[in-house]
């Protein structure tokens, strides 16, 4: 069964590069695209990306201008970057894998989330 | 896209048969998901592709719908249902949610 796990700093400062990295086991990265998905406290979700290879990502264009993914499926592990934080970007940030049939796409499984707060 | 949900909130109570509705801003065919998640927890997929129920999910959940308008049904609310429930299309990126239905006891 596949599991999905963030690692990364909870604090950030503002200005600051939010980094965190999904470690993907039980299962191979390959065929498959991985997102990443943000929710600020109390509120709703915002899918920021995905990243199917090392030349292939698709970004959210709200936060395209800040957005990076790497992937590194040697290591079993994606991973997210986001430049010039503020405070709105303080969230739980969730790594997923997009699974696909025919032409449909959801989101399973997910990690169990981080808290990332932008704060000086 | 824009997604609409409604209600935002809404009480029930054990036993109950409850719909709630998801409204896409363009025609999104059936690429309509509904997750559900828990206080403190991720979301779980429930429903894919508009109706298909995810492995695992208990058969009282159902979705129907295509087009912009689209419901996902509890047949019978048991206590571990009370959660937020989410929709979220797949149609076109970037992918959209709703802003969520909090199901509570009544």
């Amino acid at each position: 069964q596949v599991q999905l796990q963030e690692s990364g700093p909870g604090l950030v400062k503002p200005s600051e590069t939010l980094s965190l990295s999904c470690t993907v086991s039980g299962g191979s990265m390959n065929s498959f695209s991985w997102s990443w998905i943000r929710q600020p406290p109390g509120r709703e979700l915002e899918w920021i990306g995905r990243i199917y290879s090392a030349e292939r990502a698709d970004y959210n264009p709200s936060l395209k201008s800040r957005v990076t993914m790497s992937i590194d499926t040697s290591q079993n592990q994606f991973s997210l970057r986001l430049n010039s934080v503020t405070a709105a970007d303080t969230a739980i940030y969730y790594c997923v894998r997009e699974r696909q049939l025919v032409q449909l796409n959801w989101f399973d499984p997910w990690g169990q989330g981080t808290l990332v707060i932008v704060s000086s | 896209i824009q997604m609409t949900q409604s209600p935002s909130s809404l009480s029930a109570s054990v036993g109950d048969r409850v719909t709630i509705t998801c409204r896409a801003g363009q025609t999104i065919n059936n690429h309509l998901n509904w997750y559900q998640q828990k206080p403190g927890r991720a979301p779980k997929v429930l429903i894919y592709g508009a109706s298909s129920l995810q492995s695992g999910v208990p058969s009282r959940f159902s979705g129907s719908g295509s087009g912009t308008d689209f419901t996902l049904t509890i047949s019978s609310l048991q206590p571990e249902d009370f959660a937020t429930y989410y929709c979220q299309q797949s149609y076109i990126t970037p992918w959209t949610f709703g802003l969520g239905t909090k199901l509570e006891i009544k």
